[in-house]
């Protein structure tokens, strides 16, 4: 059974602060993996990552991808009030289930003023 | 484009009443995934359709759980009988063949059965 697992389940941060979210997973058939920011709503996706050591980059969010060990990082620098979210990691397998996603538990981020 | 649209956005149900949730996935796009979202099991993959057609509904919990795709513009997920341990947010979200991996998700349908 595919399995993704995300660490810490929350953390309370200060604005200004950088934070590093964690994701690992076990999948058989690894496509890709993805992030999600939800606030009080829906998912919105972040990032997609395929390749091994290729940061993906937008503003502040940053994210890598480790095949080898099986896991994930997404970085928030200067992190602003704006931030405090879930942020969910999923991953895609290929094979029969093409297009499935699974998500981990997601990390609940505050961050206080 | 106006995104996915969900119907309706609150339902409060009694216990063994149907329920019926509606979506309505971007045009053009060829997949369509229901999930639902609890604080305990957060958010979990119910079913998903390619090009109308159910490819993988290993995540319905149970019978009293059916989802159908019509045509390419509209699906409904139906639980009947309701349970209270059904109280979740339901979203629905649709992906285009090209970029599957990107799913846009709906506002999602906050459901409370008493």
């Amino acid at each position: 059974e595919d399995k993704v697992v995300q660490s810490p389940l929350s953390l309370v941060v200060h604005e200004g602060d950088t934070v590093t979210l964690n994701c690992s997973y076990e999948v058989t058939n690894f496509r890709s993996l993805l992030w999600y920011k939800q606030e009080k709503k829906a998912p919105t996706f972040l990032f997609m990552l395929t390749s091994s050591g290729i940061e993906k980059k937008s503003g502040r969010l940053s994210s890598i991808l480790d095949k080898k060990e099986l896991f994930s990082i997404l970085n928030i620098t200067a992190t602003q009030t704006g931030d405090s979210a879930i942020y969910l990691c999923a991953v895609r397998a290929g094979g029969t289930s093409y297009g499935k996603l699974t998500f981990g538990q997601g990390t609940i981020l505050t961050v206080h003023p | 484009d106006a995104g996915v649209i969900q119907s309706p956005r609150h339902e409060v149900t009694e216990m063994g009443q149907e329920v019926t949730l509606r979506c309505k996935p971007i045009s053009g796009h060829d997949y369509l995934f229901w999930y639902r979202q609890t604080m305990m099991r957060g958010l979990e993959l119910l079913i998903y359709f390619n090009n109308n057609v159910p490819i993988d509904d290993s995540g319905m919990p149970e019978d009293r759980f059916s989802a159908k795709m019509p045509n390419a513009s509209f699906s409904t997920l139906k639980i009947q009988p309701s349970e209270p341990r059904d109280s979740a947010v339901y979203f629905c979200a649709s992906s285009h063949l090209d970029s599957q991996e990107t799913q846009y998700f709906g506002p999602g349908t906050r459901l409370l059965v008493l």
